[in-house]
């Protein structure tokens, strides 16, 4: 079975530092993979896309960026972080059969 | 691009009664509209959808139903229960891009 992991589970950062938060799937192949982020108390933002090793649609022009290096494998970055950055980071996965998302457990960022 | 608005922001029912939760999308080629459940400090889960050539669909106390004219869906829970409680998202695969535009949530209460 399908199964996605995302971490870290939670990060405190400060202001201006680096930050990378890593996913992968297991158990497919060439999945479509994002990365959404929530604010407290808000919905749900596209950050990034990936239909395939090295192809990246980025949603929201930002201080992030997103890479992924391997099929499984999605990671966000940002060189410089700011307050804003602060929320609820969520990995997915799309099935290629159905057009289920699958979350992973999400990274919580604060950045003070 | 794709946008999807989602009313009401916030819904309290009675335990027993039914909630209704609506969404209108803007790209009227999108043809799949799913809705997923938010558990507090939980990953979104899938808890029904619908593609553009079906009118509705039900399983169990949930229904979803789409018009396609209006470009509006909708959520209707029955006989809802205190585990209901949770934020409610609706979403729209914007055609051809691989991307999933999700309204902005509601948050539902059910009063025991």
């Amino acid at each position: 079975s399908q199964t996605i992991h995302q971490w870290p589970a939670t990060l405190v950062q400060p202001v201006g530092s680096p930050l990378s938060l890593e996913c992968t799937v297991e158990g497919t192949s060439n999945p479509n993979l994002y990365w959404y982020r929530q604010a407290a108390g808000r919905g749900l933002q596209l950050l990034f896309y990936s239909v395939g090793i090295g192809q990246i649609s980025s949603e929201v022009p930002q201080n992030l960026s997103a890479s992924r290096p391997q099929d499984r494998q999605f990671i966000l970055s940002s060189k410089k972080l700011l307050l804003s950055d602060s929320g609820f980071y969520l990995c997915a996965w799309k099935g290629s059969h159905t057009g289920e998302l699958f979350f992973g457990e999400g990274s919580r960022l604060t950045v003070l | 691009g794709e946008n999807v608005e989602q009313h009401p922001s916030t819904l309290s029912v009675q335990e027993g009664d039914s909630a209704v939760i609506k969404c209108t999308y803007s790209d009227s080629a999108s043809n799949y509209f799913p809705w997923y459940k938010q558990e507090l400090g939980k990953r979104p889960q899938l808890i029904i959808d619908i593609r553009s050539n079906v009118g509705e669909k039900k399983d169990q106390r949930i229904a979803v139903t789409l018009n396609k004219t209006a470009k509006h869906f909708s959520l209707h829970i029955t006989e809802t229960q205190p585990e209901d409680s949770a934020v409610y998202f609706c979403a729209a695969e914007a055609s051809g891009t691989y991307k999933y535009i999700f309204g902005t949530g509601t948050r539902l209460k059910v009063l025991a």
